[in-house]
C-alpha cells in the first residue's frame, strides 16, 4: 500500500499568515493527489483534486502543487474559518490511502 | 448539489453486526461510485470499500475482506455498509462519499458521518 506522510502534524499560525502543508507519497502517484479540510465533528470537504485543481466554490487562497511523490497545499492568507485539520489522499493505485492529517491551530 | 444522508448513531455489542445506510439525492449521476471510509477517534481516515451501483459491484480493502459487505439499492439510491464481528477497535465515525470517477477518484460529497460505538 502507498503510505502518505504529511508534515507538519500540527501547525500554529495567525490570521493573514501564509502556510504550507506537505504530503509525501511512498511511491510515485503522478498527480493523483487530493486535499481535504475537516472541521471538528464534520465530514471532510474536498479542496484540491488532481494535485492542483481547485474544487468548485473553494476560495482561491487555497492552492496545490506537486507531481510524483511530493506535494504541497498552500493557504495564501489565513482566514478564521481555515483553522481545521487537513488531509491528503492518493488515488493513483488501490487501496486509496490518506495522510495522517495536519492540524492547523490559531497562534 | 448532492446530498448524502446517513443513518443514525448506534451502540453495538462486541461480536455483533451493524449496517449503515447512505441515501443519495440531488444531482446524482447514474454511474456514481460510493465509497466508505471510517475515522477512529482522533485518528485519520481509512478506506473500507466501494460500490458502483450501476454495475452491482463492490471492492473491499484487504483489512476488511470477509468482514464487510457493501451494497446498493438503485431504486432508492441508497448504499449500505455492513460490518460483522464487531470489536472495540471498530468504534469510529463511518462516512460514505461520492466519486464520479471509477478510477483515480476524488470525493466531492460526503455523508454527515455515523458514529458506531462498540462496547459491552
Amino acid at each position: 500500500d502507498i503510505q502518505m506522510t504529511q508534515s507538519p502534524s500540527s501547525l500554529s499560525a495567525s490570521v493573514g499568515d501564509r502556510v504550507t502543508i506537505t504530503c509525501r507519497a511512498s511511491q510515485i502517484i503522478n498527480n493523483f493527489l487530493n486535499w481535504y479540510q475537516q472541521q471538528p465533528g464534520k465530514a471532510p470537504k474536498l479542496l484540491i483534486y488532481g494535485a492542483s485543481n481547485l474544487q468548485s466554490a473553494v476560495p482561491s487562497r487555497f492552492s496545490g502543487s506537486g507531481f510524483g511523490t511530493d506535494f504541497t497545499l498552500t493557504i495564501s492568507s489565513l482566514e478564521p474559518e481555515d483553522f481545521a485539520t487537513y488531509f491528503c489522499q492518493q488515488s493513483n493505485s488501490p487501496p486509496i490511502t490518506f495522510g495522517q492529517g495536519t492540524r492547523l491551530e490559531i497562534k | 448539489q448532492v446530498h448524502l444522508v446517513q443513518s443514525g448513531a448506534e451502540v453495538k455489542q462486541p461480536g455483533s453486526s451493524v449496517k449503515v445506510s447512505c441515501e443519495a439525492s440531488g444531482d446524482t449521476v447514474s454511474n456514481d461510485a460510493i465509497y466508505w471510509m471510517r475515522q477512529a477517534p482522533g485518528q485519520g481516515l481509512e478506506w473500507m470499500g466501494m460500490t458502483i451501483p450501476l454495475l452491482g459491484t463492490a471492492n473491499y480493502a484487504r483489512k476488511f475482506q470477509g468482514r464487510v459487505t457493501i451494497s446498493a439499492d438503485r431504486s432508492t439510491t441508497t448504499a449500505y455498509m455492513e460490518l460483522n464481528s464487531l470489536r472495540s477497535e471498530d468504534t469510529a465515525v463511518y462516512y460514505c462519499a461520492r466519486a464520479t470517477k471509477w478510477h483515480n477518484p476524488e470525493f466531492d460529497y460526503w455523508g454527515q458521518g455515523t458514529l458506531i460505538t462498540v462496547s459491552s
